[in-house]
């Protein structure tokens, strides 16, 4: 059974402060997938990587795919009330439709 | 597009009635997958289906679950009896059948069975 084990589950900073979320899996995947879910909404796919050592940028979040495919990073620059939410990762392997969720890193940004 | 859509978005009932979520999948989209998201276990598959058809089953609790798509832009899932430990919310998502196999989720239903 594949897991991914995202950290921290909860995460409580103030505004204009940096943050690191990680995702991590002893498994490799095709490919990552980063989603937000906001209260009372689904999850809303951010961004996905999908080769090993891959880099994306949105604006003030920047997406990293490890070199093995083993696991990811989000890091957010300056952060704020907006952010918040809970980000879940997600990996797919091979030609399996499905995808692999991780139990995700509830994020609040205080004003 | 109009995105993924979920109905009803809250439900209410009590225990032992018949309950069915429906989702109608973006266009276009093969895949279709039920989850149950609730805090302790966050987000489960339930089941998936690609063009229409029932591919895996696993995560469904239990025999009182059950899932159609009868046809590409329509699926229902039926909750008969429905039990309180039943209560969370329920989320459709859809994707294309070719990598990376990106899923669009709907807003959900939130179902309470008191």
């Amino acid at each position: 059974t594949q897991l991914l084990e995202q950290s921290p589950q909860f995460l409580s900073i103030q505004e204009g402060e940096n943050l690191t979320v990680y995702c991590n899996s002893s498994s490799v995947f095709s490919s990552l997938q980063w989603y937000r879910q906001e209260p009372g909404e689904g999850p809303v796919l951010l961004v996905t990587v999908v080769t090993g050592g891959e880099v994306k940028k949105l604006k003030r979040l920047t997406f990293q795919f490890g070199d093995a495919r083993k696991d990811s990073s989000l890091h957010i620059t300056a952060a704020q009330p907006g952010d918040t939410g809970l980000y879940l990762c997600a990996g797919a392997s091979g030609s399996n439709y499905k995808l692999t969720f991780g139990k995700g890193t509830l994020l609040t940004v205080n004003p | 597009d109009a995105g993924v859509i979920q109905s009803p978005r809250h439900e209410v009932t009590e225990m032992g009635q018949e309950v069915t979520l429906r989702c109608k999948p973006i266009s276009g989209h093969n895949s279709l997958f039920w989850y149950r998201q609730t805090m302790m276990r966050g987000l489960e598959l339930l089941i998936y289906f690609n063009n229409n058809v029932p591919i895996d089953d696993s995560g469904m609790p239990e025999d009182r679950f059950s899932a159609k798509m009868p046809n590409a832009s329509f699926s229902t899932l039926k909750i008969q009896p429905s039990e309180p430990r039943d209560s969370a919310v329920y989320f459709c998502a859809s994707s294309q059948t070719r990598g990376p196999y990106e899923q669009y989720f709907g807003p959900g239903t939130r179902l309470t069975v008191t």
